[in-house]
């Protein structure tokens, strides 16, 4: 069936660092696939998308772009800021509701 | 603000009673999604309403139901509830069904955090 696996946390950085969390996963064909972001006490939202190979999605200073001969979907971010501390989640969606990763914890410290 | 509304914020009921969770989606979109957010289990789907009928179903327990109505917000009622299902619930929409578009994309409610006693 399809999966997600990503990066365990939590990650810790401090402010401007940059960052990076890895996402693969496992899908026949060409699933879609999403960044949701889950801040303190808040619902998720999302980040960004990516539909077909090779493309990348991008919001707020994050990128990921999808590697089909990788089955990837890194999250990257040059300088990280205090408020981007919360719950990164991958997901991806092939013909069915979103599968989700189990997500990554950021904090970011000043 | 995603536009999906979800009623209550907290719950907090004991073993064995039931409760209802209420989602209003976005205007104009067609399909509601459930899921369980727990620390051991993360987020899982449980079930998917397209314009009132059942279109996808997860991971749910038969104690479990759903359903949308003809204004299409949705309910989710939890029955005989065990410690094991505190978590939080949320609801997500989107305009198409589950054979729509793969580029739909969800919006998701703030969510319901159910404590069960």
């Amino acid at each position: 069936g399809n999966s997600v696996t990503q990066m365990e946390g939590p990650v810790t950085l401090s402010e401007e660092a940059f960052l990076t969390i890895n996402c693969t996963y496992t899908a026949t064909g060409y699933p879609s696939l999403f960044w949701y972001v889950q801040y303190p006490g808040e619902g998720l939202q999302l980040l960004l998308k990516a539909t077909k190979a090779d493309d990348k999605g991008s919001n707020k200073g994050f990128e990921a772009t999808y590697r089909k001969e990788t089955t990837s979907f890194h999250l990257e971010k040059g300088s990280v800021q205090v408020s981007d501390s919360a719950v990164y989640f991958c997901a991806l969606r092939r013909n069915t509701p979103l599968v989700f990763g189990k997500g990554t914890r950021l904090s970011v410290i000043a | 603000d995603s536009g999906v509304t979800q009623t209550p914020k907290h719950l907090i009921t004991a073993t064995g009673q039931r409760v209802t969770l209420r989602c209003s989606p976005r205007s104009g979109d067609l399909s509601v999604y459930w899921y369980q957010q727990s620390l051991d289990q993360g987020l899982q789907f449980l079930i998917q309403y397209y314009n009132g009928e059942e279109r996808a179903k997860g991971n749910i327990l038969e104690r479990f139901s759903a359903q949308q109505f003809p204004d299409l917000h949705s309910e989710l009622n939890l029955s005989s509830l065990e410690l094991g299902d505190s978590a939080l619930y949320f609801c997500a929409s989107s305009v198409a069904g589950a054979s729509g578009r793969l580029t739909d994309t969800q919006y998701f409610g703030p969510g319901t955090r159910l404590t069960v006693l």
